[in-house]
């Protein structure tokens, strides 16, 4: 198995704020690393693929990064639309989802 | 509209059995990998169980393997969940989703249906 450690879990910041959420593998990943927001109610949306790749219609204000087996999710510029948690997702090997973040503005 | 949709849940007692739909509409489902995705109340997401469009390989969360079958009927658009000998640790939204397999070791989701509740509760 390979563990995600996702910290922190929860965090509160104001609008304009930059935000960071880490993820740190048990094991190397070859940037195999994905990042999900979820609002409540909803289901989730991809928002950064392999470590950095922005998905298209995401606000640029996401970006992703790597070092290691430490990966990254910062929010510039936070929004208020931007409340909600945020996992993140390795797919070499089970059980894949780290535990979540939640944002509150 | 490209979009997944899950039917299917409900209250079931301890040991029961339940099958979860999901139809997909916008796309083929037999040029994807499919997935369901399950999440507790107030808890995180939880990979369930991934196949392959042909239904060649499936993979399963250890937890689930012997009770729960993903299955999919892609002239019919949709896959399913088969849930036997449900426990109350079952309990959960089950999403349906869609997969981007770029090799066997990176894939990610990009399409998610609403979900469907599962309850499992004497």
């Amino acid at each position: 198995d390979i563990q995600m450690t996702q910290s922190p879990s929860s965090l509160s910041a104001s609008v304009g704020d930059r935000v960071i959420i880490t993820c740190r593998a048990s094991q190397t990943l070859r940037n195999y690393l994905h990042w999900y927001q979820q609002k409540p109610g909803e289901a989730p949306r991809v928002l950064i693929v392999a470590a950095s790749r922005l998905q298209s219609g995401v606000p640029s204000r996401f970006s992703g990064s790597a070092s290691g087996t430490d990966f990254t999710l910062t929010i510039s510029n936070l929004q208020p639309e931007d409340s909600a948690t945020y996992y993140c997702q390795q797919s070499n090997r089970a059980p894949y989802f780290g535990g979540g973040t939640k944002v509150e503005i | 509209d490209v979009q997944l949709v899950e039917s299917g849940g409900g209250l079931v007692q301890p040991g029961g059995s339940l099958r979860l739909s999901c139809a997909a509409s916008g796309f083929s489902l037999s040029t994807y990998w499919m997935s369901w995705v399950r999440q507790a109340p107030g808890k995180g997401l939880e990979w369930v169980a991934n196949m392959r469009q042909d239904g060649g390989e499936i993979y399963y969360m250890d937890s689930v393997k012997g009770r729960l079958t993903i299955s999919r009927d892609n002239a019919q658009n949709s896959v399913y969940l088969h849930m036997n000998n449900l426990r109350v640790e079952d309990t959960a939204v089950y999403f349906c989703a869609r997969l981007v397999v770029v090799t066997g070791h990176y894939w990610y989701i990009d399409l998610w249906g609403r979900g469907t509740l599962v309850t499992v509760s004497s």
